[in-house]
């Protein structure tokens, strides 16, 4: 069974700061996704990836799949950006066979 | 393109009786995955259909069941409601299994 860590498990910053929230896992895997939950429950994949990095606006995600660890940075912070940010893992090559394993989330706030 | 849609939005049941909740899909999407979110464990897998096929379930107890309907439509069943099953039900929706995965606004259940 996959073991997903994230920290740091609070964030607090000001607005425009750059914030860089980590994951590790602990066995192969065939993707990791990132997403977002607002208040009230909803959630929305913001990436998902195997290698490398992806960019979408401000936010950009990296993968180093040899030290099972991933970033998840956002550039010039804004209030917008408060919510809670989870890792999760898709199974070893092959479709994600168990499902997805979800980190215990970072729980970011951005002061104006 | 329509979200992913899930019914009912809000639920009250009392221990010992069953719920059915319900989960339509994006337009074309074949596959659909349910978790479980609570505070004290976090988000879990409960389990993955496409084509009418549960591919993988995750660790729940034989109460919790679900089905996928030649539409691609959704249902998961609850029998036998215990207090701990109050949570966020999220069902998401993706083209394929292991593609990126679209999130519903969830169902919460409160048993009492």
């Amino acid at each position: 069974k996959n073991e997903v860590e994230q920290s740091p498990q609070n964030l607090t910053a000001q607005e425009g700061e750059f914030i860089t929230i980590n994951c590790s896992y602990s066995v192969g895997i065939s993707a990791l996704h990132w997403l977002q939950q607002h208040p009230g429950g909803g959630i929305v994949s913001l990436f998902m990836l195997s290698s490398g990095k992806k960019k979408h606006g401000r936010l950009i995600a990296t993968i180093n799949i040899q030290e099972k660890h991933s970033s998840l940075h956002i550039t010039a912070s804004h209030p917008r950006d408060s919510a809670v940010y989870i890792c999760a893992v898709s199974g070893v090559a092959g479709g994600g066979a168990d499902g997805l394993t979800f980190g215990k989330g970072t729980h970011l706030i951005i002061q104006p | 393109k329509a979200g992913v849609t899930q019914t009912p939005r809000y639920l009250i049941k009392t221990r010992g009786q069953q719920v059915t909740l319900s989960c339509s899909p994006i337009s074309g999407h074949r596959s659909v995955s349910w978790y479980q979110q609570t505070p004290g464990q976090g988000l879990q897998f409960l389990f993955e259909y496409f084509s009418e096929t549960q591919r993988n379930k995750g660790n729940f107890p034989g109460r919790f069941s679900g089905r996928q309907f030649s539409n691609s439509r959704s249902e998961m069943n609850v029998s036998t409601l215990e207090l701990g099953d109050s949570a966020l039900y999220l069902c998401a929706s993706s083209f394929l299994p292991a593609y990126e995965q679209y999130f519903g606004p969830g169902t919460r259940l409160t048993v009492t």
